[in-house]
């Protein structure tokens, strides 16, 4: 069983629409979230990053974590042609800050 | 301020062949880590190294290696390719002064080395 589970999609949604982006993991020792966008034959950019549990909300990505339910999540208000990319989590110990550990990515398109 | 750049950006080897990857982190950063992504494991870590030391090593057999130069420009090889190492290599930099016991410093990715093995 891999660390991190990520469900790969592909997902489709209409411009506007809400999205919801989820990882669950097994290690409890992850106190660093974050989620990486990665459009096509490029390199990963940072979203959002997240210290343990709690809500972070920059424009129009949130990103919550659960930490008792190991459960991480990524939302998209108002959803854009421009979204439709992959979307990583990554995580990573207190120990071992610099050794991201990733999901496998979910495809979004947003159709408009 | 420039990105992280890495060099090839495709590449193309036969099975038994060796392979140096490069990679030129953002300026001033020290941190270099260097990732494998595949469409079946997504993306796994290889290794990490900060002023020319390995602070941190992922799952891959030996034939993966890296060094890291004082400029903190860092080198990935590959020896004895197989089939299954084709792969998008990416590298990624950062400040990453603390590797423990502190905030997890972003990392910036560059666009990444697409190595297919034949």
């Amino acid at each position: 069983q891999k660390e991190v589970e990520q469900d790969p999609g592909p997902l489709s949604v209409p411009e506007g629409a809400i999205v919801s982006l989820n990882c669950t993991y097994s290690n409890s020792a992850f106190q660093y979230f974050m989620w990486y966008r990665q459009y096509s034959r490029k390199g990963p950019e940072l979203l959002m990053y997240t210290y343990s549990s709690g809500n972070k909300e920059d424009g129009r990505f949130t990103a919550q974590v659960d930490k008792s339910s190991k459960y991480i999540s990524l939302f998209i208000r108002d959803s854009q042609p421009s979204d439709s990319a992959t979307y990583l989590c990554a995580m990573s110990s207190f120990m071992d800050t610099d050794k991201l550990i990733f999901g496998t990515g979910t495809r979004l398109q947003v159709f408009p | 301020k420039a990105g992280v750049t890495q060099t090839p950006r495709y590449l193309i080897k036969t099975r038994g062949q060796q392979v140096t990857l490069s990679c030129s982190p953002i300026s001033g950063h020290r941190s270099v880590s260097w990732y494998q992504q595949t469409p079946g494991q997504g993306l796994q870590f290889l290794f990490e190294y900060f002023s020319e030391t390995q602070r941190n090593k992922g799952n891959f057999p030996g034939r993966f290696s890296g060094r890291q130069f004082s400029n903190s420009r860092s080198e990935m090889n590959v020896s004895t390719l197989e089939l299954g190492d084709s792969a998008l290599y990416l590298c990624a930099s950062s400040w990453m002064a603390i590797k423990r016991g502190g905030p997890a410093d972003t990392q910036y990715f560059g666009p990444g080395t697409r190595l297919t093995v034949l």
